[in-house]
């Protein structure tokens, strides 16, 4: 099945600096790769989301890129404020829409005032 | 439009005993996932339905474990003779595909602790 690793696992920014999380993917058939932030006791929400027929997307301080030969995508954010600081996670999915997916281990981000 | 709601939010049980775990999807969502997450790690898939059927199980431990998604009423995962590694918080997810949305919304969760 497919297999997501996640980097770093923990990463610490000073505010309006930019932050990078990259993750790698086994299963060249995903097409589908959401990226969810989860703040302490809460669900994860997803922040933005790309397709494999899509190299890169965009949407105000958050891009996506990816890179399908090499089978990893990363998360760019930019400007960090504050209340970007929690957990992050990167997923994939096989197939069609709707099937499970694949997360990362996930990256604790924390953007220091 | 409510979100996802999970209930309850945190649920405790001794060991021996039963866990019922309730998801009701967003309005007009037909399919329903379940994940878990230990503390420190990602989501782990469990299963996916819609309506009255089970369509994707291949992350359900096989024993004691069971859900379901009636045609009326809420998803319902059921832990039955709970031990301690069952304590995790358990993540429901509900998506649509109308007009080409994929996206899974996730609601708050239920912490599960086993005592």
């Amino acid at each position: 099945g497919e297999n997501v690793e996640q980097h770093p696992s923990t990463l610490s920014v000073q505010e309006g600096d930019s932050a990078v999380i990259k993750c790698t993917y086994s299963d060249s058939a995903s097409n589908y790769f959401p990226w969810y932030k989860q703040e302490l006791g809460k669900g994860p929400q997803l922040i933005i989301d790309i397709r494999s027929n899509v190299g890169e997307k965009k949407d105000q301080r958050i891009a996506v890129t990816l890179n399908k030969t090499a089978k990893h995508f990363s998360l760019h954010i930019t400007e960090t404020q504050p209340e970007d600081s929690a957990v992050y996670f990167c997923a994939a999915s096989v197939g069609n829409a709707g099937n499970m997916l694949t997360f990362g281990g996930g990256t604790r981000l924390m953007v220091k005032p | 439009n409510a979100g996802v709601m999970q209930n309850p939010r945190h649920l405790v049980r001794r060991r021996g005993q039963e866990a019922r775990l309730r998801c009701s999807p967003m309005k007009g969502h037909s399919h329903v996932y379940w994940y878990r997450q230990l503390p420190e790690e990602g989501l782990k898939f469990m299963v996916y339905l819609q309506k009255e059927n089970i369509i994707d199980e291949s992350g359900m431990p096989k024993e004691r474990f069971s859900a379901e998604f009636p045609k009326e009423g809420p998803s319902i995962l059921r832990i039955q003779q709970v031990v301690r590694g069952d304590s995790a918080a358990y993540f429901c997810a509900s998506l649509t595909l109308d007009a080409g949305d994929e996206t899974q919304y996730f609601g708050p969760g239920t912490r599960l602790l086993v005592l």
